[in-house]
């Protein structure tokens, strides 16, 4: 089955600076990557998404990149601010079978 | 709209005690899932069912059986507690599979 590693595990910013998390997969098969965000208490919130006919796909400060070849996906977040502050997952899917990485906590300092 | 809504919200069980949580979206979903989240493990999928009358194993099934009751809902149940099942369970709901996923507020189960 496929299998999703995460990087960084926690990871801390200034306010205004941009964040990276970066994952790979080992199915070159999957086709969907979703990024989700996850705050203290509640469950994860799908934040952005892209599929494997993309390379790039942005929604104002977020951004997502896809690498098929070299099979990893990464998360941008620009002008990062302190309500970004959460555990954010990725996810590999290929059909049925949905694979997350282990999130990354990411922390906003004001 | 309620989203998906998931009940218990807490739950202590003793080692060999049974408990089904319940889960239902009112978002006309096809699909629906239920998901384990572990401390530095993400989350794991347990059962998921792609359309109503179908149930599947994810990735972690053992110990665990669900019913997909209707469209709105799907339950999952520990027939024989056991510790290594404390965990935050998580029920989703997408429109089909491969679709952004909902997700309802967990359910923190703990078992002694």
């Amino acid at each position: 089955g496929e299998n999703v590693e995460q990087h960084p595990s926690t990871l801390s910013v200034q306010e205004g600076d941009s964040a990276v998390i970066k994952c790979t997969y080992s199915d070159s098969a999957s086709n969907y990557f979703p990024w989700y965000k996850q705050e203290l208490g509640k469950g994860p919130q799908l934040i952005i998404d892209i599929r494997s006919n993309v390379g790039e796909k942005k929604d104002q400060r977020i951004a997502v990149t896809l690498n098929k070849t070299a099979k990893h996906f990464s998360l941008h977040i620009t002008e990062t601010q302190p309500e970004d502050s959460a555990v954010y997952f990725c996810a590999a899917i290929l059909f049925n079978d949905m694979r997350f990485g282990a999130g990354t906590r990411l922390t906003v300092k004001p | 709209n309620a989203g998906v809504t998931q009940t218990p919200k807490f739950q202590v069980l003793k080692t060999g005690q049974s408990m089904t949580l319940q889960c239902a979206q009112d978002m006309n979903h096809n699909s629906m899932y239920w998901y384990r989240q572990d401390p530095g493990m993400g989350l794991r999928l347990i059962y998921y069912s792609a359309s109503e009358g179908t149930t599947d194993k994810g990735e972690v099934p053992n110990g665990y059986n669900v019913s997909r009751l209707n469209k709105r809902e799907f339950s999952l149940r520990l027939e024989s507690a056991a510790p290594s099942q404390t965990s935050v369970y998580f029920c989703a709901s997408s429109e089909v599979t491969a679709n952004e996923q909902f997700f309802g507020p967990g359910t923190r189960l703990t078992v002694l």
